[in-house]
């Protein structure tokens, strides 16, 4: 069965304190790899899709990067505005096109 | 290019009854997909439509079901409430199958007290 985790499960930052969000996965032959960002009350909003080991995607001030068994979330200078929750999900061969969603890492950004 | 939008935003009922959740995909997706997302299980996949057939589906009980119209609008159906199906019901959409990114709706808050 397809495993997603997340962590931390939370991290408070401080205006401009870099850090990075990690996602571990177990699938079956990967064909994608999402990360989301949800605030509170809202759906999910794509962010960004990395396919293979190595891919780097880059918007604004967030960097995701793909390993063989996981994944990077970069968050560079952080600002109030990138508090949220970042959801991963792996879309695996064996399981058709659903999504297998970690449970996700709230991110407290302080000014 | 509008989102993919979902009616009602807020529903409470009652144990016992049931409900039916609408989604409208983005203009020119073909393929909607549902997911619950509650505090202590996340967010888990319930089916997938494409062309009005569902062609994936999760670990859920038959009380949830849903449908896809030819216009590609989706419903979602829950049987007989019971109060741990309170949770917000997402609706995803995508070009079609061979496309991966989904994108949400804002979702469906399901209150059953």
């Amino acid at each position: 069965e397809d495993q997603v985790t997340q962590s931390p499960e939370a991290l408070r930052l401080q205006e401009g304190e870099s850090s990075s969000l990690n996602c571990s996965y177990t699938v079956s032959g990967l064909r994608g790899l999402f990360w989301y960002r949800q605030d509170p009350g809202k759906g999910p909003e794509f962010l960004f899709t990395l396919y293979s080991a190595g891919e780097e995607k880059e918007k604004e001030r967030l960097k995701a990067t793909l390993t063989k068994k996981e994944s990077f979330l970069h968050i560079t200078a952080p600002k109030p505005e990138d508090s949220a929750t970042y959801l991963c999900a792996v879309q695996a061969g064996a399981a058709g096109n659903k999504l297998t969603f970690g449970g996700g890492t709230r991110v407290l950004v302080k000014p | 290019k509008a989102g993919v939008t979902q009616t009602p935003r807020y529903l409470i009922k009652t144990r016992g009854q049931q409900v039916t959740l609408s989604c409208s995909p983005i203009s020119g997706h073909r393929s909607v997909s549902w997911y619950q997302q509650t505090p202590g299980q996340g967010l888990q996949f319930l089916f997938e439509y494409f062309s009005e057939t569902q062609r994936n589906k999760g670990n859920f009980p038959g009380r949830f079901s849903g449908r896809q119209f030819s216009n590609s609008r989706s419903e979602m159906n829950v049987s007989t409430l019971e109060l741990g199906d309170s949770a917000l019901y997402l609706c995803a959409s995508r070009l079609g199958l061979a496309a991966n990114e989904q994108f949400f709706g804002p979702g469906t808050r399901l209150t059953v007290l």
